[in-house]
C-alpha cells in the first residue's frame, strides 16, 4: 500500500510569510508524528497525534507553529511569520497505534526562508 | 532529560570492511531502542529495534544489541557493501507524557567504496 507522503517536497518562502505543510499517513494508522530536521542536527520532535487530538505538543519550538488533524487522516503544519530559522526539513510519520510501534516516516519537505 | 549520543561521521570503509557505528543513550525507565536508516534520496527507515535489555535486533546482516549496563546499543555489520552508504541515525522512545515521540541522535554517514 501507499506508504506516508508529504507535500510539498520543497518550500522556498520570505521571512514572515506563513507556511503551511501536509502529511497524509499511512491509511488505518491513528498515530501522527512531526519531526524537524535542521542541517547538522538529529530529528527533533514537534507534536504527536492520536487521532484528532494531539496530546502531546511539547516539541513545538514556538507558538508561530500549529498543527491540526482531521481524523485520521491528513495533518497539516503550519509556521506563521516564518524566521529563517526555521529553515529545516520537516519530517510526519505515522504507526498503528503509537507507542512503541514502528513509525514509517514520509519523505519530507525542505523548508528554505530567506 | 533523555538523550542519544552517537559517533560523529562520516565513517568511510571500504567494501567488505567490518562497521561499528557507536550509540549509548540517556534514559530514565526502560526505553525503546531504534536504528533507522536514511538511503540517498530516500525518507528514513527503520533498520531494527530492541524492546528490552540483551534483546538483539537484525535485518538485513546489521545487527545490535540493548546493553543495559553500558547503556549502548551499537550497530555492527560484519561486512559492508557499497549499497550500504546511507545516514544511520539511533533513537530511543522518548518515554515522554504519550511515551511514543523518538530522541534522535544526530545521525552518522557512511560511505563504502567499492
Amino acid at each position: 500500500g501507499a506508504g506516508v507522503s508529504q507535500s510539498p517536497s520543497n518550500k522556498v518562502t520570505e521571512k514572515g510569510k506563513d507556511v503551511e505543510l501536509r502529511c497524509d499517513p499511512i491509511s488505518g494508522h491513528t498515530a501522527l508524528y512531526w519531526y524537524r530536521q535542521r542541517l547538522g542536527q538529529g530529528l527533533e520532535f514537534l507534536i504527536y497525534f492520536q487521532g484528532n487530538s494531539a496530546p502531546d505538543k511539547s516539541g513545538l519550538p514556538s507558538d508561530r507553529f500549529s498543527a491540526e488533524r482531521t481524523g485520521e487522516s491528513v495533518s497539516t503544519l503550519t509556521i506563521q511569520r516564518t524566521q529563517q530559522e526555521d529553515s529545516a526539513v520537516y519530517l510526519c510519520a505515522s504507526s498503528q497505534r503509537g507507542g512503541i510501534e514502528t513509525q514509517y516516516f514520509g519523505p519530507g519537505t525542505r523548508l528554505l526562508v530567506l | 532529560g533523555n538523550s542519544v549520543t552517537q559517533m560523529e561521521g562520516p565513517v568511510t570503509l571500504s567494501e567488505e570492511a567490518f562497521l561499528t557505528i557507536n550509540c549509548t543513550y540517556t534514559a530514565t525507565g526502560y526505553p525503546s531502542l531504534f536504528w533507522y536508516v536514511q538511503y540517498p534520496g530516500e525518507g528514513l527507515q527503520l533498520l531494527l529495534k530492541a524492546t528490552k535489555a540483551d534483546d538483539k535486533g537484525s535485518n538485513k546482516g546489521f545487527e545490535a544489541t540493548y546493553r543495559k549496563e553500558t547503556t549502548s546499543f551499537h550497530l555492527e555489520k560484519g561486512s559492508v557493501q557499497v549499497s550500504d552508504s546511507a545516514v544511520y541515525f539511533c533513537a530511543l522512545s522518548g518515554l515522554n507524557q504519550a511515551g511514543t515521540a523518538l530522541i534522535f541522535g544526530k545521525g552518522t554517514t557512511l560511505s563504502v567504496s567499492s
